[in-house]
């Protein structure tokens, strides 16, 4: 069965210190994936994306995330959290039906931001 | 160039009513989904279309309808509205063509459309 497991439902970092968040991803073939932040209140905003090619993926706002065939994983980093990325963060797959994809969501990780 | 726009953003049902949410895009995107967003549980697809006058069942289209008509709009309804559809629904579209903005295959998300039904 195709799913996404974000392990971590709250994180909680320092405003400086570094972040990463899991998630692991079961599909059979190689994957689309993405990571997107939801504001509260808001929509969502894709801050990177995987297709092929290099895994180490860069994105928007300073994040980057790593492809792990092996580990089944992307997980998102940054090496200096700022107060304005306090948000919920999702992990996606992106799995291939007839001539398009749908997007398989993970449940979410809540990023808290102490300053 | 608004992207995706969702109207209404907010609307509260008696249970029976029914709706109809509307979607656009204006990026002449080709795919367009429906999703709800409910607590804890990640975005789940209702349904889909690949093209003007296509539609498809997603995960979970139970007591859901949509119609593509242009293919800028995509329209989902609810006919006889329960409670359990009180949800947060989103609407995202995409292209498979290369823009001149460098977007590719990645799905754009409206603002939301929270619906509380009682």
């Amino acid at each position: 069965a195709q799913s996404v497991t974000q392990p971590d439902i709250h994180i909680t970092v320092s405003e400086g210190a570094s972040l990463e968040l899991r998630c692991n991803y079961s599909y059979g073939a190689t994957p689309y994936l993405f990571w997107y932040v939801q504001s509260p209140g808001q929509g969502l905003q894709l801050l990177l994306k995987y297709f092929s090619g290099d895994t180490l993926v860069q994105g928007i706002k300073g994040f980057e995330a790593e492809f792990k065939r092996s580990q089944s994983s992307f997980n998102l980093r940054k090496p200096s959290v700022h107060w304005s990325d306090a948000a919920e963060y999702f992990c996606a797959v992106g799995a291939r039906m007839d001539s398009s994809y749908k997007l398989i969501f993970g449940s979410g990780t809540r990023l808290l931001v102490r300053p | 160039n608004a992207g995706v726009t969702q109207t209404p953003k907010f609307r509260v049902l008696k249970t029976g009513q029914s709706m109809t949410l509307l979607c656009a895009q204006d990026m002449n995107h080709e795919y367009m989904y429906w999703y709800r967003q409910d607590p804890g549980m990640g975005l789940r697809l209702i349904h889909y279309s690949v093209g003007e006058g296509t539609t498809a069942k997603g995960e979970v289209p139970d007591g859901y309808n949509v119609s593509r008509l242009k293919k800028q709009n995509f329209l989902l309804g609810l006919e006889s509205a329960a409670p359990s559809q009180t949800s947060v629904y989103f609407c995202a579209s995409y292209s498979t063509l290369r823009t001149s903005g460098g977007s590719y295959r990645e799905q754009y998300f409206g603002p939301g459309t929270r619906l509380t039904v009682t």
